[in-house]
Formats: structure tokens, C-alpha cells, sequence
């Protein structure tokens, strides 16, 4: 069975405080992990695609990378409007053109001014 | 543009009442479209997805249906709810890139 695991919980910063969220996954056949960005009674917004294992891509204060069992959201100096609800997700292909995605249960992120 | 559109953000249903909540994309052509429920300190949970016009696979077995009637409308239904049916639920499309998700619906069933 796929699962996505994030960590921490939840996690409180200073603004200005750097660090990162884990995503751990234990998948068959990786098609691509994602992070998204959700804010309080919304949809989670896009951030980032992420396809191998070595692949990085930044988006102003965030940066995701990949490795063969976990991907990091790297958060530098960050502002009171990074508070938000960070979600991982796998692809893996169910059947015929059909993929399946996958979250982890976020961590909730707080930046105090 | 593409865009897609959940209707309504809000519901209060008493429980034993039916229900249907919309989802249509713009913007694309036979779209693969997704319900997604998110329950408080769950992770989102896939319910149901579409490949196409009348093909619905269900993911877990439970109180609610879906149904695809036209091409770029994905219905969620149940014909009583239960309490257990309350949460926020987000309608998805598969992109090239991603998932994009719909501003989503709180349910809930008192």
C-alpha cells in the first residue's frame, strides 16, 4: 500500500527562521511527487512537481527536493504569509491512463512576525 | 483559461438528506476528475475518479456515489447522509504539471 508520511506535525517559526519539512513515501512505480500549499477552507494550491530522484526546483522562499524515499520543502527566511498547511502528494499509475494520487497529512506551518 | 468550479462552499444538511455537489472544468476536453475529501487531522482521501463520460471508479466503499454525465461535470450524490459524511470535499483535475483542486465544499451533516 502507498504511504506519504510528513513531518513535523506542525511546526512554529520566527520570521526570519529557516527550515525544512520532511515527506517520506514508500511507493510502487513513483510518477511524481507533489507539494501543495493549502490555506485555511481553501484548495490546496500548487507549488511544485518533482519527477527523480536529485531533482530540485525553488519557487522565491521554498525549495523542493527529491530523493528515492523523501522530499524536503525548504522554507528560507520566511514570512508571516508562509503560514499555511504544507501537503505532500505521490502519483502512481491505477490502471490503463489512470494515476492516483496520494497525500501525506501536511504539516501546519506558523510564522510569527 | 482552464478553471475548474465547486459549488456550493458551504452546506448544512440534516442527516437522513440527500445530497449533490457539483464540480465542471473549463477550459479542456475529457479531463480525468477527482473527489477528494479531507476530514479534520486526516490526510485528503481520494473517493472517486473519472477517465470519462459514465466511468466511475470507486476508491473506498462507503455512503456516497459519483457520476460523470457530461464531460467536464463530475457530481457527488448520496441518497442519505450520515454524520460521518461531514468534511470538506474537493473536486480535482489532472493536468500535464499536477492536480488542480477546486475551492472545495464544507459539509456538514447535523
Amino acid at each position: 500500500e502507498d504511504q506519504v508520511t510528513q513531518s513535523p506535525e506542525a511546526l512554529r517559526l520566527q520570521e526570519g527562521e529557516s527550515s525544512s519539512l520532511n515527506c517520506s513515501y514508500t511507493v510502487s512505480g513513483l510518477r511524481g511527487l507533489f507539494w501543495y500549499r493549502q490555506d485555511p477552507g481553501k484548495g490546496p494550491e500548487f507549488l511544485f512537481t518533482l519527477y527523480s530522484a536529485g531533482e530540485e526546483k525553488e519557487k522565491e522562499r521554498l525549495k523542493a527536493t527529491l530523493t528515492k524515499k523523501e522530499s524536503f520543502l525548504h522554507i528560507t527566511a520566511p514570512k508571516p504569509e508562509d503560514s499555511a498547511t504544507y501537503l505532500c502528494a505521490v502519483m502512481v499509475r491505477s490502471g490503463g491512463s489512470n494515476y492516483k494520487l496520494t497525500f501525506g497529512k501536511g504539516t501546519l506551518l506558523t510564522v510569527n512576525p | 483559461s482552464q478553471t475548474i468550479h465547486q459549488w456550493p462552499a458551504t452546506l448544512v444538511q440534516p442527516v437522513g438528506s440527500p445530497l449533490s455537489l457539483e464540480c465542471t472544468v473549463e477550459g479542456t476536453s475529457n479531463p480525468n476528475l477527482y473527489w477528494y475529501r479531507q476530514a479534520a487531522g486526516r490526510g485528503l482521501q481520494l473517493l472517486f475518479y473519472s477517465v470519462g463520460i459514465g466511468q466511475i471508479s470507486s476508491e473506498v466503499p462507503q455512503n456516497l456515489s459519483a457520476s460523470r454525465p457530461q464531460d467536464r461535470q463530475f457530481i457527488l450524490s448520496s441518497k442519505k447522509l450520515l454524520l460521518s459524511d461531514s468534511g470538506f470535499y474537493l473536486c480535482a483535475w489532472r493536468q500535464q504539471y499536477g492536480y488542480t483542486f477546486g475551492s472545495g465544499t464544507r459539509l456538514t451533516v447535523v
